[in-house]
């Protein structure tokens, strides 16, 4: 199985800041990754798809990077209604999984 | 629009089986996947398995092997996951949700989830 490991799995953050969350992969995985937000409560909603497409509706403060085994989701100026907890997914191949998870809270 | 709604919440007794469903709506049922996905509370996301609704072919992660079960109706446009020999660790929220059936676990749109809770 491929393993996701994401950083950090908690951050403090005020409003307007910049905000990079990241993901490595076990092994290449080219493009086939998705980033997803997650409120309490709510399902996951996809952000990013192809590691670097923005899923339609999404403000653009949200941009995804990355090939390979390295990839980042970015926040470039964070609003109140971003406080959540964001996850990495890769479906390069079976079983897709999932980064740990970072929780992203108000400074 | 798209949407995927699931059934409601269940309460079980260790070793029983439960069936959450999964309807579909606003696109064409049998051109996407649908996958199964839980979460256990404050815990993260697991991939449980994946169904083509057209072929009815089905894959599933190995530690759900002999547990699990995928099945569809295509005429009323639902999924079906069926989890077996409940234990108190199957306690969380399944969700299902689509993926291209190309790129199966390639997931857009899920479902407002199903908490199942395993209490005896």
């Amino acid at each position: 199985d491929i393993q996701m490991t994401q950083s950090p799995s908690s951050l403090s953050a005020s409003v307007g800041d910049r905000v990079t969350i990241t993901c490595r992969a076990s092994q290449g995985i080219r493009n086939d990754l998705g980033w997803y937000q997650q409120k309490p409560g709510k399902a996951p909603k996809r952000l990013i798809y192809a590691a670097s497409s923005l899923q339609s509706g999404v403000p653009s403060r949200f941009s995804g990077s990355g090939s390979g085994t390295e990839f980042t989701l970015t926040i470039s100026s964070l609003q109140p209604e971003d406080f959540a907890t964001y996850y990495c997914l890769q479906h390069n191949s079976y079983p897709g999984t999932f980064g740990q998870g970072t929780k992203v809270e108000i400074k | 629009q798209v949407q995927l709604v699931q059934s409601g919440a269940e309460v079980k007794k260790p070793g029983a089986s439960v069936k959450v469903s999964c309807k579909a709506s606003g696109y064409t049922f049998t051109s996407y996947d649908i996958n199964w996905v839980r979460q256990a509370t404050g815990q993260g996301l697991e991939w449980m398995g994946w169904m083509n609704p057209n072929s009815g072919n089905t894959g599933h992660a190995q530690k759900f092997q002999g547990r699990v079960t995928m099945t569809r109706n295509t005429s009323i446009r639902t999924a079906y996951m069926e989890l077996s020999g409940l234990r108190s660790e199957d306690t969380a929220v399944y969700y299902c949700a689509r993926g291209p059936s190309y790129d199966s676990i390639n997931m857009d749109v899920w479902g407002q989830g199903t908490t199942v809770t395993v209490s005896s």
